[in-house]
């Protein structure tokens, strides 16, 4: 079956600009977490949703958002872009509570100038 | 605080060889971990898990150890391939209630043919 699918791979903004994030998660799982991935600090959480609400959130500025949709898609959303938000973008998928396998996409490439 | 790149620690070893990965983790309430696999431009891609009611599991080709006590985790690989270069991450999950993984620094592999 499909894995985890993420879109745009790649692109890229400009300091100010807002971007949206898609993530299209394996079939059956209904739980879809986020994660940020630079060179400096490495993976962090975002957030985590299930059934369209938002379970858990990292430590990130209110900049940073995202919803999911009643066929368990998600979305993130990053308003008034900074350099510093270059960065992978990952999404991750399970079917449901914890201690359930999560698999990651291959990620949107995010560049911000 | 100061922000400071992320030094991952590195291995290299023949082709052919065992490789040994380790993972040290701070929250004995973690109880359920996975390790995944992470190649050059690419998402993380799942290797193995293990729950912490269990000290030991393998897959193909590869195991992993789990030392409650010492909260100590390793990834080993057996008759390493050049296939297997790339980064490894120990990510863990809290335990029920937290769906958010957290994950260590990562080991870059390096096999040398």
């Amino acid at each position: 079956k499909a894995g985890v699918t993420q879109t745009p791979r790649y692109l890229i903004k400009t300091r100010g600009q807002q971007v949206t994030l898609s993530c299209s998660p394996i079939s059956g799982h209904r739980s879809v977490s986020w994660y940020q991935q630079t060179p400096g600090q490495g993976l962090q959480f975002l957030f985590e949703y299930f059934s369209e609400t938002q379970r858990n959130k990292g430590n990130f500025p209110g900049r940073f958002s995202g919803r999911q949709f009643s066929n368990s898609r998600s979305e993130m959303n990053v308003s008034t872009l900074e350099l510093g938000d270059s960065a992978l973008y990952l999404c991750a998928s399970s079917l449901s509570s914890t201690g359930n396998t999560i698999y990651f996409g291959e990620g949107s490439w995010l560049t911000v100038v | 605080g100061e922000s400071v790149g992320l030094h991952l620690p590195t291995l290299s070893v023949q082709e052919g060889d065992n490789s040994i990965i380790n993972c040290a983790y701070s929250n004995s309430a973690s109880d359920y971990f996975i390790w995944y696999k992470q190649e050059s431009g690419k998402g993380p891609q799942f290797i193995i898990d293990i729950r912490s009611n269990m000290d030991k599991r393998q897959g193909q080709r590869v195991t992993v150890l789990l030392n409650k006590t010492v909260k100590h985790l390793s990834l080993q690989i057996a008759a390493t391939q050049p296939g297997d270069s790339a980064v490894y991450f120990c990510a863990g999950l809290p335990g029920a209630g937290s769906y958010q993984l957290t994950f260590g620094k990562g080991t870059k592999l390096s096999v040398i043919p």
